[in-house]
């Protein structure tokens, strides 16, 4: 069974840098792409970006220079980075994989999410 | 453009079958996902590619496509159906992932 974990700060000063960690169990992540999405209290959900386990990512263009994504194949782990946060980065942040056995990369198994506030 | 647009809210009476639909050019191209996610809980993926449900969700989950729209189906809804509703593509040229706003189902 494949399972995501995040983990990181709860709490984010503002103009201060996000960052989370994403630990998968029961696959490997040099298989799929291995993606973030965050959801702001009361909102939909936002795609953030993915990453491929070679380093290859592709960002939200609303995000995409404020963010900077990594994996580490040695500890089954990937990252995210979010700079310069404001109170609208406050969201609940979900880890997921994009599973590519499916033209759509359907986000098959995700983590349970973890809430980030910013504020000082 | 590499919006998806769903109707923000649906009701439907228990038992009965009810459609929620998302509608954007990228479903031209690929099928939608379909995700449920009840509050306070990670979304789970119900419908994925042209008709195709992952293991444990129930059969009473359909999906159809016709153009740049698409639409999951829940033939005999249940009161656990009730929920958020979103669906999800990819931008062809970008393979940007895309979300639709969300659909909430109430179940009267």
């Amino acid at each position: 069974q494949v399972q995501l974990q995040e983990s990181g700060p709860g709490l984010v000063k503002p103009s201060e840098t996000l960052s989370l960690m994403c630990t998968v169990s029961g696959d490997s992540i040099t298989s799929y792409f291995w993606t973030w999405i965050r959801q702001p209290p009361g909102k939909g959900l936002e795609w953030i970006g993915y990453i491929y386990f070679t380093g290859s990512t592709n960002y939200n263009p609303s995000l995409k220079s404020r963010v900077t994504m990594s994996a580490d194949t040695s500890k089954n782990q990937f990252s995210l980075k979010l700079s310069s946060v404001t109170a609208a980065d406050t969201a609940v942040y979900y880890c997921a994989r994009a599973a590519t056995y499916s033209t759509t990369w359907p986000l098959d198994y995700w983590g349970q999410g973890t809430l980030v506030t910013v504020s000082s | 453009s590499s919006e998806l647009t769903q109707d923000p809210a649906v009701s439907v009476a228990l038992g009965q079958t009810v459609r929620i639909t998302c509608q954007g050019d990228s479903l031209r191209i690929y099928y939608a996902s379909w995700y449920q996610q009840k509050p306070g809980q990670a979304p789970i993926l119900v419908i994925y590619g042209k008709n195709n449900r992952p293991s444990g969700i129930p059969d009473r989950f359909s999906a159809s496509s016709s153009g740049n729209t698409a639409s999951l189906a829940i033939t005999g809804a249940q009161a656990a159906d009730e929920a958020d509703y979103y669906c999800q593509s990819r931008d062809s040229t970008t393979n940007h992932l895309i979300f639709g706003g969300g659909t909430k189902l109430t179940v009267l």
